[in-house]
């Protein structure tokens, strides 16, 4: 099946550092790939679309200046999360769809914990 | 727009029993709804989807959700829980045509021995 990999699976920085967490397709094509975080014990919040060669589409209150997202392939995007502060630490999971014959299947990544201290 | 209420954000059954984990959806638009299970610091699997066929979707591990467009909700079950079940569920929405998936709080799955 397909498989959606996300790097570093876990992150520690210290504050004010920025940190750059990749989330590739594997073993396809991803046009369109989504960022969520998600707080302890809390449901995913989506964060931004990624789409392929153009510039993400950002959730309401969600600093785009912050978190930078680029998808400059069909099977990689990278959200990078600059100057981060404690408030930022947080599990990040990533979300590709792949195209098929009964629409659109979509695929999580396995999602990446940041810890600023 | 959509939204997603899951009741009760943890359930606890005994091992063998009958699992509910409640599920109720609003949506301006025909949706397609999920079930996803995330273990502990893992990502998100899917256990099953409602695509408008058969209202009474059979998923992965023994889930199994029914769509009542009329209750409008999308309740997931199975007959009888393992230890391995335990793990938070999210239900999830989208309207039909879109990707953008709305999710639910999650409800945590203990099972007792």
């Amino acid at each position: 099946g397909a498989v959606v990999s996300q790097h570093p699976s876990w992150v520690i920085c210290k504050s004010g550092t920025s940190v750059k967490i990749e989330c590739r397709s594997l073993d396809f094509q991803a046009t369109t790939m989504f960022w969520y975080r998600q707080f302890p014990k809390q449901s995913l919040m989506l964060m931004a679309t990624s789409n392929e060669g153009s510039k993400a589409t950002y959730e309401q209150g969600v600093e785009k200046d912050k978190f930078l997202i680029n998808h400059a392939s069909l099977t990689l995007s990278t959200l990078t999360v600059t100057s981060a502060h404690p408030e930022d630490s947080s599990f990040y999971i990533c979300s590709a769809y792949r195209e098929s014959g009964l629409g659109y299947e979509q695929y999580f990544g396995p999602g990446t914990r940041l810890t600023v201290t | 727009a959509q939204s997603v209420t899951q009741l009760g954000s943890h359930v606890s059954v005994s091992e063998g029993a009958l699992v509910l984990l409640r599920c109720n959806y609003s949506s301006s638009v025909p949706p397609y709804l999920f079930w996803y299970v995330q273990y502990p610091n893992q990502g998100l699997q899917l256990l099953l989807k409602y695509t408008s066929a058969a209202t009474l979707v059979k998923g992965i591990n023994g889930f199994e959700a029914e769509f009542k467009k009329s209750e409008t909700s999308f309740h997931l079950t199975k007959p009888s829980a393992h230890m391995s079940d335990a793990a938070e569920y999210f239900c999830a929405v989208t309207p039909r045509g879109y990707q953008k998936v709305t999710f639910g709080t999650g409800t945590k799955l203990q099972v007792i021995p």
